[in-house]
Parts: C-alpha cells; structure tokens; sequence
C-alpha cells in the first residue's frame, strides 16, 4: 500500500526566497502525484500533476518533480511571496487506487 | 476546469443530530467520488469510495451505519453523518473522479466543516 510522508512539516522563510518541499512515497509503481495547496479552513486547490511517464511539470514560479526510482517528489517555488504561506500537500496515487495525502508542509512566507 | 461544489460548506448541529452533506460535479459526470476527513492540522483520510447506483466502500475503521453515503446520480454524493458527536467535528471533503483507467482525473470540492456540540 502506498505511503507519503512529507518533510518539513513546517517551514518558514522571508519573502523573495527560492525553496524546496519534500514528498517521498513507499511505492515505485506510483500512477502519479500531485500537489495541492490548502489554505487555513479551505479546501483543496491542485498545483501540479505529474504523471508516472513524466519526470517534471511547470506553473509559474512552481515547479514539481518525480523520481520514482528514489520514491521522491520536490515542489520548488521561485521567489517566495507571502501568499504563498499555505498548506501543500502532496499526494500520491497506483493504479487504481485512491490519492494516499501525505501530512502537509505548512509554509510561512514572511514579508 | 471541471467544479465540485459541497454543501454546506459548514454546519454546526447538536450531539445526537444527524447532519446530511451533499456533493456535486457541476459540468462533468462523475464515475467515483470520495469522500475524505481531515482533523485540524492533519492530513485527509479516505473515508469511503461510492459508485453510482451501488453501495459505498469504506475504509476500514469507518462505520458505514454512522456515515451514510448515497450516490443517487453521477453528479450528486450525499454523506449522512448520523447521530453526531463531538468526536465528529471535522473538515468534509469530497472528490469526484471523472474518466476511466489512464485518462482518469480527480477534482475536490471546497469542503464542509461540521462543528458537534
């Protein structure tokens, strides 16, 4: 069964900072991953999906990866802005099968 | 892109009441949905998967008599939580899958957040 953590659970930055958030998933025949972003009270919004097949997508100032081989996943945001602070979950799901969430990384972006 | 709406988007009842939550594709016909639970500061657990016209499955460790779900057509999802208790209070999420096999896409909706009294 697939597993997801993410690190950090928390993390804060000053505004304009480039960073880095951390997926890993137990299962190499993941079916594909995506991240969302929650803000407080909200629900889901999707960033990113990347397919099994793909090794990157793009959005603007985000960018996500996937290795399956290491069981990784990385969201980099480009120029961190305040609006940013969020939520971001990333989400990882087989064939088949339901999205397996992991924790959250709970980001403050500080002006 | 394809909307999933929730309503109420929050409620807030008395313990011993029941509490009846809908979801809606709004422009898309959904072939799953699933509904999810999340606690403050953690993350969703699947809760149950419906299909239309037959009965949910749940995820072990969920009462399938306390949350009743109902997939009436492919665009609607009502979960019942019945007889509520405190315990109960969480954020609602629900999600619509469209497609089949490698085309398959998930939207979520917005949520609904019960507070127990």
């Amino acid at each position: 069964k697939q597993e997801v953590t993410q690190i950090p659970a928390a993390l804060s930055v000053p505004e304009g900072e480039n960073l880095v958030l951390n997926c890993s998933f137990t299962d190499s025949a993941i079916y594909n991953l995506q991240w969302f972003r929650q803000d407080p009270g909200k629900g889901l919004t999707s960033l990113l999906l990347i397919q099994s097949s793909q090794r990157e997508q793009t959005s603007g100032r985000l960018n996500a990866s996937l290795d399956k081989s290491s069981g990784r996943s990385t969201l980099y945001i480009a120029a961190s802005q305040p609006g940013d602070s969020a939520t971001y979950l990333c989400a990882g799901r087989n064939y088949g099968q339901n999205f397996v969430f992991g924790p959250g990384t709970r980001l403050s972006v500080l002006p | 892109g394809a909307v999933v709406s929730q309503h109420p988007s929050w409620v807030i009842c008395k313990s011993g009441t029941s509490v009846k939550i809908e979801c809606r594709s709004l422009d898309f016909q959904a072939t799953t949905m699933f509904w999810y639970r999340q606690f403050p500061k953690q993350s969703l657990m699947l809760m149950a998967t419906s299909n239309e016209g037959s009965k949910a499955t749940y995820e072990q460790g969920v009462e399938k008599d306390k949350f009743l779900i109902n997939h009436a057509s492919l665009t609607l999802s009502t979960l019942t939580v019945t007889s509520a208790h405190p315990e109960d209070s969480s954020f609602y999420i629900c999600s619509a899958r469209v497609g089949r096999g490698g085309t398959d896409t998930q939207y979520f909706g917005p949520g609904t957040r019960l507070t127990v009294l």
